[in-house]
Parts: C-alpha cells; sequence; structure tokens
C-alpha cells in the first residue's frame, strides 16, 4: 500500500528565513502528488500539486516543490517565510480511490 | 458562496446520542468524500462517493452510516456516539474520483462528553 511520510513533525524558522519542509512516498508508478495547508480552525488548502512533465513545481503563497523520484521525495519550500506561513502542511498522494496523507509537519514562525 | 460547507462547525453532545453532519458543494463536482482528523492532525478517509454512489468505505464502525441524496450533497449521521468519535469531521470535493485537488469544507469539531 501506498504511504506518504513527513519525517518532520515540528518546524521553527526565523521570518525572512527559507524553508524546506520534506515529503517522501512510497509507490510503485510515478505518483499524483499534492502539498495542503491547515491553518488553525481551517480546512485544508491546496498549495500545488504534481502529475507530470516540470519536476518543479510552483504553487500559491510563493510555495514550490520539488518532485525527486530518485530520492522518492516532493519537498515543499519558500525562499523567505511570513509569519502568517505559520500552520499545519500536509503532504499527500493520490490512491487508486483517495487521497493518503502524510502526519504533517506544523510550521512555527518565530519574529 | 462558500465552495464545500459544512454544518454545523462546533457539535458538543453526551454520550450514546445519535447526530448528523451535512455537505454541500457548489463545484459541480462528481467526487465527495469524509476524512477524519484525530486529535494528533492524523487524516483517515472514511467514506467517498461518486455521483451518489458509495466507492470507499474503510475500516469505519457501522454507526457511521454516510447519505449521498445527489451528488452535490453528502452527510454523515452517527449513532450511539462514543468518547472516541470525538474528531474533527471533514468533507471534500473532486472533479471526479480519483483526481486529486481536492476541496475541503472548514470542518466540524465533533466533541463527545
Amino acid at each position: 500500500a501506498q504511504s506518504v511520510t513527513q519525517p518532520d513533525i515540528h518546524i521553527t524558522v526565523s521570518e525572512g528565513a527559507s524553508l524546506e519542509l520534506r515529503c517522501n512516498y512510497s509507490y510503485g508508478a510515478t505518483p499524483y502528488l499534492f502539498w495542503y495547508v491547515q491553518s488553525p480552525g481551517q480546512g485544508l488548502q491546496l498549495l500545488l500539486k504534481y502529475f507530470s512533465g516540470d519536476t518543479l513545481v510552483q504553487g500559491i503563497k510563493g510555495f514550490e516543490a520539488e518532485f525527486k523520484r530518485s530520492q522518492s521525495s516532493f519537498n515543499l519550500r519558500k525562499p523567505s517565510v511570513h509569519w502568517s506561513d505559520a500552520a499545519e502542511y500536509f503532504c499527500a498522494s493520490q490512491g487508486r480511490r483517495a487521497l493518503t496523507f502524510g502526519s504533517g509537519t506544523r510550521l512555527q514562525v518565530q519574529p | 458562496d462558500t465552495a464545500v460547507s459544512q454544518t454545523p462547525k462546533y457539535l458538543v453532545t453526551q454520550m450514546g446520542n445519535d447526530k448528523s453532519i451535512k455537505c454541500e458543494q457548489n463545484l459541480g463536482h462528481d467526487t465527495m468524500y469524509w476524512y477524519k482528523q484525530d486529535s494528533k492532525k492524523f487524516l483517515k478517509i472514511m467514506f467517498s462517493y461518486n455521483n451518489k454512489e458509495l466507492i470507499i468505505n474503510e475500516t469505519v464502525p457501522n454507526r457511521f452510516s454516510p447519505k449521498s441524496p445527489d451528488k452535490a450533497h453528502l452527510n454523515l449521521h452517527i449513532n450511539s456516539l462514543e468518547l472516541g468519535d470525538s474528531a474533527v469531521y471533514f468533507c471534500a470535493s473532486s472533479p471526479r474520483q480519483g483526481q486529486g485537488g481536492y476541496t475541503f469544507g472548514s470542518g466540524t469539531r465533533l466533541t463527545v462528553v
């Protein structure tokens, strides 16, 4: 069965610093991969998605992610973090019938 | 206009009660889902309907019963509520089955006391 792993439960960065959130997937074929963000008390918002083609994907709010088949990874990056980026981030993989989510990474932003 | 709307947003109820959560989407999507998010934020698929047909029914107690009167609505009824049912329940929709990029509702926080 496919699975998605987010190794970092909690990350703290300073405002203005760069960010990288890790995601590893296990799936035989080319996966469809997603990053979602959940602000406190809110639903999940899609940041970006990868289906095929260019392995560097641009998303909303200045986020990007890079698909690396050799490392089974789909890491999320942002060059300069804003205080409003503090939230829970979920990586997900499209299964045959539904999305499978990682356990999430909580991002804290220090002033 | 909210794309995927859930009601109620908060639900506090006693053990043993029966309750329902409603979900509606105005995106014209064919497929709708219920996910449960536990206290550790882990999201687990419960059910999925595609054009009113049940296509996913994960290992969920049969106290939970989804109902889809039409493809824009997916409700969740829970009988004999237990403490362990306390969680946030999210409804989501996608254009077609197997197509990611879900749109999520804002969730229903269920607290069983």
